[in-house]
């Protein structure tokens, strides 16, 4: 079972901030939090992902919180193309096989 | 980065038949590779393990004898649907380890529908 909790869905408006939650209150010491996203019909893509502190890439940022039970995906400006499910995975690193949640689907509204 | 080119994108075929999918890796040496089946609206689960060299590891309730996967080079694996049934119609994504703690990259998926 996966262990990550996210919301099913989320709508934003387009050039609004996204903020995606995931609760991994089970997450262990040497497992890291990362994010994919999936757009219809396509291969996941990596988006971040990060141990304790946060991380900012040109996609996105991470927000983990201190306890690293939850975190918080951030896409500062929507575009209608971010509409995707987000899945928040955690995990120990690669070669490891990736437990899939349900993810969030995130529509961007014009 | 770190790219996986997956073949083919869409493919219909007839009841017992035969398919084969392809993943390469395109910059970098995959010595393992995971294969997932996605149903529609559904998340991604995970089939099997290749491993360069070596015999796949199937999930529970894989069967091995009709999804067989094959990773003879660090750079080609495949997966075979055999005598393939409409039930065996999904989304099939492979996916390799990419850089150390990075994450992973994946195939852009097959599209497969069994008539």
């Amino acid at each position: 079972d996966a262990k990550t909790t996210q919301p099913p869905s989320m709508d934003c408006a387009e050039g609004r901030a996204a903020n995606l939650p995931c609760n991994h209150s089970t997450i262990s010491g040497n497992e890291y939090v990362y994010w994919y996203r999936q757009i219809h019909s396509q291969g996941p893509q990596y988006i971040i992902h990060g141990l304790k502190n946060n991380e900012t890439n040109e996609m996105a940022s991470l927000i983990i919180t201190e306890d690293r039970k939850s975190s918080t995906l951030i896409l500062p400006h929507a575009t209608l193309r971010d509409t995707a499910v987000y899945y928040c995975i955690v995990n120990p690193g690669s070669n490891y096989q990736l437990i899939w949640g349900a993810g969030t689907k995130l529509i961007i509204k014009p | 980065g770190a790219v996986v080119s997956q073949h083919p994108s869409r493919v219909i075929c007839k009841s017992g038949t035969s398919v084969k999918i392809e993943c390469r890796s395109l910059d970098f040496q995959a010595t393992t590779m995971f294969w997932y089946r996605q149903f529609p609206k559904k998340s991604l689960m995970l089939m099997a393990t290749s491993n360069e060299g070596s015999k796949a590891t199937y999930e529970q309730g894989v069967e091995k004898d009709k999804f067989l996967i094959n990773h003879a080079s660090l750079t080609l694996s495949t997966l075979t649907v055999t005598s393939a049934h409409p039930e065996d119609s999904s989304f099939y994504i492979c996916s390799a380890p990419g850089q150390v703690n990075y994450g992973y990259t994946f195939g852009s998926g097959t599209r497969l529908t069994v008539v």
